[in-house]
């Protein structure tokens, strides 16, 4: 059973309509992160949480928000999607300071047209 | 810079043949790990390296960590059409509260 979860799978948005992708976990993990993996450049992180109602700015946050309302639950907001936005996105958590293992969803493809 | 290095970034072989490889950095690794990933999935890790000169063998994959902590291999024997991947070497950042992922190197194995 997927330990970490992400919906929607996959989705298309429009230029400057808004996006929310959404991750679940029920490792009981602290550490939550949004990354992004775009061909080319491996895995970028976006923004991370290491408590609920907390986040903190990754390498590339510019263009994102991240919610965390409890400990299993980690959003990524894109408030005004862009063209540059489309990727494959990976959420992902680890139980805690160190981030050595790392448990990744499955993923979720944004095309934004 | 915690900027990792991997090489070669593309390859394919023929079942059978062995595979290497590569992560460098200008830094140290604190730790370093290496992580596999399958078309529509997320990454796994595969293995973690802690000290300096670490070998690590897992069936017939072995996994070594340089002496000075800035680089490491990862070899595959008889590589199998299951092996392919993107093979990704991670660092924890100096604040180790996030990876820092290299770009990967991207096998494919014909059969």
């Amino acid at each position: 059973e997927a330990a970490v979860t992400q919906s929607p799978r996959s989705k298309v948005a429009v230029t400057g309509g808004k996006v929310t992708l959404s991750c679940h976990q029920t490792n009981n993990h602290d550490y939550m992160y949004w990354y992004r993996q775009d061909t080319g450049h491996g895995l970028r992180l976006i923004h991370y949480s290491y408590v609920a109602d907390s986040t903190e700015k990754g390498d590339i946050p510019d263009g994102y928000k991240a919610s965390r309302p409890s400990q299993e639950n980690f959003s990524l907001i894109l408030e005004l999607a862009s063209l540059s936005q489309t990727a494959v996105y990976f959420c992902a958590s680890s139980e805690g300071q160190g981030a050595g293992q790392l448990y990744f969803g499955e993923g979720s493809k944004l095309t934004v047209l | 810079t915690q900027r990792l290095e991997q090489s070669p970034r593309f390859l394919s072989i023929q079942e059978g043949q062995d595979f290497t490889a590569r992560c460098s950095s200008s830094t140290t690794f604190p730790q370093l790990y290496w992580y596999r990933q399958v078309p529509r999935e997320g990454p796994v890790i595969l293995v973690t390296l802690v000290k300096s000169g670490e070998v690590k063998e897992q069936r017939r994959m072995t996994a070594k960590f340089g002496e000075a902590r800035k680089n490491s291999s990862l070899f595959i024997a008889r590589a199998q059409p299951g092996d392919a991947g993107i093979y990704f070497c991670t660092r924890a950042s100096s604040s180790f509260s996030k990876l820092v992922f290299g770009q990967g190197t991207s096998l494919s194995v014909v059969p």
